[in-house]
Order: structure tokens, then sequence, then C-alpha cells
């Protein structure tokens, strides 16, 4: 079984500051991991996704996610955050090989970034 | 390209009843998927659809049911409601059941039982 840890509930960081919001995740076998973001009164949207290559993935907003084998993480960073960034970050994790043709997302509980101007 | 919608946006219900969840998916995308999300807790799967057949289904009894229709819409069904029922629920869809296969969220529906 798999389960996904975000180890903060909520982070309040300052307008243009950096920012780190961490995953972890626990898994038998190989997982493809995502990152996605609900704003207030929204449903779920993607940041980004590790699926395989290269460790690093980024975002077109700024965001940028690195994928740890060895730690089992895949923290999310962005260099300088801004107001619009507000909003509750979901990471998640699917089976590579589930081999039954479908697949499921497990999910965090979330991590609501609330940035300060 | 339109995106996916769900309704009732809100619905309230007493324990016992049966509720109908609705959802339409993107043009194109032959899976969906339900999940179940509890206040502060992240989105848990339900099951999914792929060509109108389960695909799939995560840890909830059989009173959760659903029905996926040719022209991308799709339902939830739950009986006997519970109090612990009470939850904002996804719908997502895709074009296809793979892992590499983008989900795309609706807005949700927040069901509240009393």
């Amino acid at each position: 079984a798999q389960s996904v840890t975000q180890l903060d509930s909520q982070v309040p960081v300052f307008e243009e500051a950096p920012v780190e919001l961490r995953c972890n995740y626990s898994s038998s076998v190989s997982v493809y991991l995502f990152w996605y973001v609900q704003y207030p009164n929204q449903g779920l949207q993607l940041l980004l996704k590790y699926l395989s290559g290269s460790t690093l993935v980024e975002s077109i907003n700024g965001f940028e996610a690195e994928f740890n084998k060895s730690q089992t993480s895949f923290h999310l960073r962005k260099p300088s955050v801004h107001i619009s960034d507000t909003a509750e970050y979901f990471c998640a994790v699917s089976d590579r090989d589930s081999g039954a043709g479908s697949y499921q997302l497990t999910f965090g509980k979330g991590t609501k970034l609330s940035v300060i101007p | 390209e339109t995106g996916v919608t769900q309704s009732p946006t809100h619905l309230i219900k007493t324990r016992g009843q049966q509720v109908t969840l609705r959802c339409s998916s993107q043009s194109g995308h032959n899976t969906v998927s339900w999940y179940q999300q509890a206040l502060g807790q992240g989105p848990q799967f339900i099951f999914q659809y792929y060509r109108e057949e389960e695909n799939g289904r995560g840890n909830f009894p059989p009173r959760f049911s659903g029905l996926q229709f040719p022209n991308y819409s799709s339902e939830l069904d739950v009986n006997a409601l519970e109090l612990d029922d009470s939850a904002l629920y996804l719908c997502a869809s895709s074009l296809g059941p793979l892992d590499t296969d983008t989900q795309y969220f609706g807005p949700g529906t927040r069901l509240t039982v009393l």
C-alpha cells in the first residue's frame, strides 16, 4: 500500500521569499509523483509531475520539484513566491506498475501556503 | 476545450437517504475517476470508470456505485447515507486509464449529511 506524508499542514511565507513544501511517500513499488494545487472554491489543478527521466521537474509558473528515490521525497520549491500562489498544495503518488490498466492517485493531506504581503 | 464540470455544487441530505452526483468530462476523455475529500484531508480514490465499465476501486463499500455514459457524463450514487459521507466529492477525467494520463479535476460537489 502507498502513503503520502506532507509534513507541514500550513506554511506562511512573505511575498518574494523562497518556499519549500515537503512531501515524503511510502511505496513498495516504483511510483509516479504529482503535485496538485487547489485554489479556493476551485478543483485540483496539476502543477507538475515526475514520470521518468530527469529527477528535477518544473512547472510553467516557477515551481520545481525534485524526485529523491533514496529519501523517498518529492519536495516542491519556488525561489520567490507571489500573493497569487496562496492555495492548498497536494502531493500525490500512483503505482507505476499497477498492471491492471487503471491507476489511482494516493494524496497527502495537503499543505496550505499563505503568502503574506 | 471545456473543462470538467460537476453538479450540484452543494447538497444537503439526511442519514439513510440516497444521492446522485453528476460529472461532465472533457470531450474525448473516456476515463473518469471519483474521489472523496473529507474536511482537512486529501482526496481518497473511490473508483474509476473506463469506457462505461468500472476499472478499479478504492476502499469504499458497495453502497458507493457509479455509471458512465457515452456522452462523457457520469454519475456517483451513494445509498444509505451516513454522517461520515459528508465531504467534497471530486471527479476527474482523463484521456485514458494509464498512469501517464493526466487527470483533470472538476470543482467538486459539497455533500452534507445531517
